[in-house]
């Protein structure tokens, strides 16, 4: 089955400055890449995704970029703000029936 | 649409109890899911319902873990026996067809935090 290995765990930056979290998937047929944010207490929330035939995806501030020959995808977080804080979660699929989550990375934005 | 509703929210119950825990998906998403999440990790996948019909189960599911979704609209988890390890927050989630790797986003509800004392 996939596995999804995800770095760092915990990540602090300055307000303004970028964030980056790379993920690693082992199944070659994987096809569709979602990143997740999770506020404490709260289920996940889709930010951003990406497929296979791209290899990259950009939606105001936050990027995903996709090498499927090296088999690894990063979320780019720009012009960080506070509000940015959370848990981010990588996921990965190729079976189409349901996803598997990298171990998270605790983003903290410092004012 | 309200997004996906999960009941309780949390639930502490004593070693050995049974518990149930209730989900109900975005209205027409065929597809239902449940998943666990221990604090530090991300989601497990547990199972999914297509419809009424439980069309995979994980491994994580043992024989206590029992899911349904009768006509195919609420979904119930129900644990039996529970036991220490099984302190989690039980995510249910549902997307409108089966191929998320096709633009059938999965959205998430905001857990069931289960705690056995």
């Amino acid at each position: 089955g996939e596995n999804v290995e995800q770095h760092p765990s915990t990540l602090s930056v300055q307000e303004g400055d970028s964030a980056v979290i790379k993920c690693t998937y082992s199944d070659s047929a994987s096809n569709y890449f979602p990143w997740y944010k999770q506020e404490l207490g709260k289920g996940p929330q889709l930010i951003i995704d990406i497929r296979s035939n791209v290899g990259e995806k950009k939606d105001q501030r936050i990027a995903v970029t996709l090498n499927k020959t090296a088999k690894h995808f990063s979320l780019h977080i720009t012009e960080t703000q506070p509000e940015d804080s959370a848990v981010y979660f990588c996921a990965a699929t190729g079976s189409a029936r349901q996803l598997t989550f990298g171990s998270g990375t605790q983003l903290t934005v410092l004012p | 649409d309200t997004g996906v509703s999960q009941d309780p929210r949390h639930k502490i119950t004593k070693r050995g109890q049974n518990v149930t825990f209730r989900c109900d998906p975005i209205s027409e998403h065929n597809r239902l899911y449940w998943y666990r999440q221990t604090l530090g990790q991300g989601p497990e996948f547990l199972t999914y319902f297509q419809n009424e019909a439980q069309l995979e189960k994980s491994r994580l599911l043992s024989d206590r873990f029992s899911a349904e979704r009768p006509k195919g609209s609420f979904s119930t988890l129900e644990i039996q026996r529970t036991e220490q390890g099984d302190s989690a927050m039980y995510l249910c989630a549902s997307s409108l067809g089966p191929y998320i790797n096709s633009g059938n986003t999965i959205y998430f509800g905001e857990g069931s935090w289960l705690t056995v004392v």
